[in-house]
């Protein structure tokens, strides 16, 4: 089956600039989550989608970063405006709805550098 | 609130030698506990999971509740098994996931 499909997969912005990711979830899946992984960390959730609702996004910081999941298939993030703090590797998944055997698929992330 | 924690950052082995990678949680509930993996320059990939009790590329991992961790083991280290390791934990009605800091496994020939 296809992956899971992130763009860019680089992004070099100013600080104070915007940016934003796509993601294409693995057909199917209704949840898709976004991470935020900084060099030396773990993977940090930003926030949950189910289908086009948001089921989590308490780690996600509201003042700048906001995300959408229109019709509940693609996503797309946003960092507007960016800080030098936000440099990382946003890693978007997906998986299917229900508990028991399911994992997360990841994306190969999108590496943003903020200078 | 839930928590995963790794607390090796870098673990070196030598080939042939026996490998274990720790990982300890703390939830209220129970929780379903994974292992995930990220070789170089690949993307992020389950390994295993503790419902499955399965043994993957020569890795098992056993979830004690006990002494809320769920290590993952390898009896004898090859050299393709240098990779980042990652514990994760799902849990509550929309399956949040949580991941600890990570480990890399570095096996030396």
């Amino acid at each position: 089956e296809a992956g899971v499909a992130q763009s860019p997969r680089y992004k070099i912005i100013e600080k104070r600039q915007s940016v934003a990711f796509w993601c294409n979830p693995i057909s199917g899946h209704a949840t898709l989550y976004w991470y935020q992984q900084i060099l030396g960390q773990g993977p940090k959730l930003l926030i949950q989608f189910q289908n086009n609702g948001v089921v989590d996004d308490s780690q996600l910081p509201k003042d700048r970063f906001s995300a959408e999941r229109l019709k509940g298939v693609d996503s797309t993030l946003k960092i507007q405006p960016a800080k030098l703090e936000d440099s990382a590797v946003y890693l978007c998944a997906s998986s299917l709805i229900w508990a028991g055997n399911t994992e997360a698929f990841f994306g190969q992330g999108t590496r943003l550098t903020v200078v | 609130a839930q928590r995963v924690t790794q607390p090796e950052k870098l673990l070196s082995v030598f080939k042939g030698a026996p490998v274990e990678l720790k990982c300890n949680y703390s939830y209220s509930g129970s929780p379903e506990l994974f292992w995930y993996v990220q070789y170089s320059r690949q993307r992020l990939q389950l390994l295993l999971r503790h419902i499955s009790r399965e043994s993957i590329k020569g890795f098992t991992a056993d979830l004690n509740k006990g002494e809320t961790s769920f290590h993952l083991k390898k009896p004898f280290a090859q050299e393709e098994d240098s990779a980042m390791y990652y514990c994760a934990l799902r849990s509550g009605g929309y399956q949040k996931v949580t991941f600890g800091t990570g480990t890399k496994l570095q096996v030396i020939p």
